[in-house]
């Protein structure tokens, strides 16, 4: 069974950027696997902030964006802020209806 | 506004059966799927299966077939996830969501927490 990779952890200072990837274990992510990522933090409720690759949903500020970087889907924040430390899962689309969610990237802000 | 209300949290025994719900309100209910996420203890997202309302398909992912059931009432625009037999494992935190194109999920659940213990 495919696997969705993402990195455990990351740490950002503030101001600063970073890019969260998602793969496969096997194969490599395209925009027909229409990678979404979603943010959680603690105690809450999953939010979307990007889908079908990299668009943002209502309300997400454009310091968020998606893209495809060589084999992989990424979600880059640009000028960090402290309230971006989430959790981040990326989900992808494998056929018939179905997805699969990555393991998730806990961000630190610091 | 768009509105997913998941029933209240639940304590049961291993065994018992469960059921419990979704219900959405401000959009059509019947031209959207409906998904289950679990999310058990300090662990990441498991999308478990979705519905389509209007006409009741359903598809699992292959790790949740046969371990729980997707149901939907579209009289009263609910969706249910239910188990037959609780395992202490079914112990986590449940949540529906509403699947747009692109096959995301754009509103969600407040959760529904499940715990399973003798």
């Amino acid at each position: 069974q495919t696997v969705v990779t993402q990195e455990p952890s990351f740490s950002v200072s503030p101001g600063g950027t970073v890019t969260l990837t998602c793969g496969l274990s096997s194969g490599s992510v395209s925009t027909s696997y229409y990678p979404t990522w979603y943010q959680q933090t603690p105690g809450q409720a999953p939010r979307t902030l990007m889908y079908s690759t990299n668009t943002r949903s209502s309300g997400v500020p454009d310091r968020f964006s998606g893209s495809i970087l060589g084999n992989k889907a990424a979600l880059t924040i640009t000028g960090a802020q402290a309230d971006d430390e989430s959790d981040y899962y990326c989900g992808l689309h494998m056929g018939s209806g179905i997805s699969v969610f990555g393991g998730g990237t806990k961000l630190t802000v610091l | 506004e768009v509105q997913l209300v998941q029933s209240g949290a639940e304590v049961k025994k291993p065994g018992e059966s469960l059921k419990i719900s979704c219900k959405g309100s401000g959009y059509s209910f019947t031209n959207y799927w409906i998904g289950w996420v679990r999310q058990m203890p300090g662990k990441g997202l498991e999308w478990m299966g979705i519905i389509y309302p209007g006409d009741s398909d359903t598809r699992y992912s292959p790790s949740f077939q046969g371990q729980v059931t997707i149901s939907a009432d579209k009289s009263i625009s609910t969706a249910y996830l239910q188990w037959s037999s609780l395992k202490a494992s079914d112990t986590a935190m449940y949540y529906c969501a509403r699947r747009v194109g692109g096959y995301s999920f754009d509103y969600w659940g407040q959760g529904t927490l499940v715990t399973v213990s003798s």
